[in-house]
């Protein structure tokens, strides 16, 4: 399909334990964010990317989170020492640019920490 | 910040009844105006949008107007189905930093149809 994708779809941990997730944007498109939907915090943005630029990491609740994203392409978000309240649909969205376009999101991951 | 104030629910309807969600926002600047909704076991959908003052967004008999003067983005319908049983979220997007247009959300309107 021509979606964004997301894997795994959902993911259980320890607590403490590292955790990636990835998400594969629509071809073409330039642009992608991460969203986190909890049940306590509802949807919030937690990370930018536009093309080669500096992410805009202004969303990330913390240090024990970061993101890449490769080539242009592929990201993938990192939690490091995962805590209980990380637990979250994580949603990765992208767009073709970036002036008043749709944000077309994947079917998210569900992150479990135990 | 800005901030989207959305109608709680849980709202339950009839079929055929009459829908309406309130949405209002808080932004500087203009900003874009989004419904998106989320089905059972689905990811998120754009449902309807409006990049401007009085532009009314439609889809799938939803209909949603930008109404600047009352910061509000209210969605109905007229006649609802058990199909449209689902989650609702109002949300923004703003030009921010590097062009970031990160949305805004309410916190969501869950909606159930009963035929």
């Amino acid at each position: 399909g021509a979606g964004v994708s997301q894997s795994p779809s959902n993911k259980v941990t320890e607590k403490g334990k590292d955790v990636e997730l990835r998400c594969d944007p629509i071809s073409g498109h330039t642009a992608l964010y991460w969203y986190r939907q909890s049940l306590g915090q509802g949807l919030e943005f937690l990370i930018y990317f536009q093309g080669n630029s500096a992410p805009d990491k202004s969303g990330l609740p913390s240090d024990r989170f970061s993101a890449e994203r490769t080539g242009g392409s592929v990201s993938t978000l990192t939690i490091q020492r995962t805590q209980q309240e990380d637990s979250a649909v994580y949603l990765c969205a992208s767009i073709k640019r970036r002036t008043q376009e749709t944000q077309y999101f994947g079917p998210g991951t569900r992150l479990l920490v135990l | 910040g800005d901030s989207v104030t959305q109608m709680e629910g849980p709202v339950t309807l009839s079929e055929e009844a009459f829908l309406t969600i309130n949405c209002t926002y808080t932004a500087t600047g203009y900003p874009s105006l989004f419904w998106y909704v989320q089905y059972p076991g689905e990811g998120l959908q754009l449902l309807l949008k409006a990049t401007k003052a009085d532009d009314k967004g439609s889809n799938k008999g939803f209909e949603a107007t930008y109404r600047k003067e009352t910061t509000s983005f209210h969605l109905e319908k007229g006649s609802v189905q058990v199909s449209d049983s689902a989650v609702y979220f109002c949300a923004l997007s703003a030009a921010g930093i590097f062009g970031n247009e990160k949305l805004t959300f309410g916190t969501g309107t869950r909606l159930t149809i009963i035929p």
